[in-house]
């Protein structure tokens, strides 16, 4: 099955710095990779996600980029600020014949110090 | 986005009591619908596919009879854990995924704290 590698797993960041958090995957069927959001004690959100067809996408002051060949994904944060401190989660998922179940990788707690 | 929601968010019980968790999808129907579980600092893990209308799919190493799965609607999807003991104890977090569309996007709810004595 699939499996997810998430990097870091903590990363502490000033206000106003960048951060970048990177993921590998092992299926190379996979088209669909997702980011999310969760805060202390809540569930997952969603903040922004690619699809196969496409290397890169941006959001504000997130975005998101995705080397098929290589097999990994990275999510990037600009111009951070206090209320980005949360755990980040990347996920992979194969098409819908295959149930589009999440995989998901471990994990990043961003700390974003004022 | 959607929005999915969960009820309880906290429910604390005594080992061997059975503990239901409701998911609700508000704003959209959802023909398909996931269990996860979250222990402390860890990541998501997938416990079963829940399909409106037949028998959820459990992931392996979930005991299907432990946590009993209903999907009897487009919007409401049911997780039973029975006969509950501490090592049940965890974060409970349901996700709707949209429609039938080939679109992969799952939407997650608030979850469930699960405390068992």
């Amino acid at each position: 099955g699939e499996n997810v590698e998430q990097h870091p797993s903590t990363l502490s960041v000033q206000e106003g710095d960048s951060a970048v958090i990177k993921c590998t995957y092992s299926d190379s069927a996979s088209n669909y990779f997702p980011w999310y959001k969760q805060e202390l004690g809540k569930g997952p959100q969603l903040i922004i996600d690619i699809r196969s067809n496409v290397g890169e996408k941006k959001d504000q002051r997130i975005a998101v980029t995705l080397n098929k060949t290589a097999k990994h994904f990275s999510l990037h944060i600009t111009e951070t600020q206090p209320e980005d401190s949360a755990v980040y989660f990347c996920a992979a998922s194969r098409p819908q014949a295959a149930g589009n179940k999440l995989t998901f990788g471990g994990g990043t707690r961003v700390l974003v110090k004022p | 986005g959607a929005v999915v929601s969960q009820h309880p968010s906290r429910v604390i019980c005594k080992s061997g009591t059975s503990v239901k968790i409701e998911c609700r999808s508000l704003d959209f129907q959802a023909t398909t619908m996931f269990w996860y579980r979250q222990f402390p600092k860890q990541s998501l893990m997938l416990m079963a596919t829940s399909n409106e209308g037949s028998k959820a799919t459990y992931e392996q190493g979930v005991e299907k009879d432990k946590f009993l799965i209903n999907h009897a609607s487009l919007t409401l999807s049911t997780l039973t854990v029975t006969s509950a003991h501490p090592e049940d104890s965890s974060f409970y977090i349901c996700s709707v995924k949209r429609g039938r569309a080939l679109h992969n996007e799952q939407f997650f709810g608030p979850g469930t704290r699960l405390t068992v004595l």
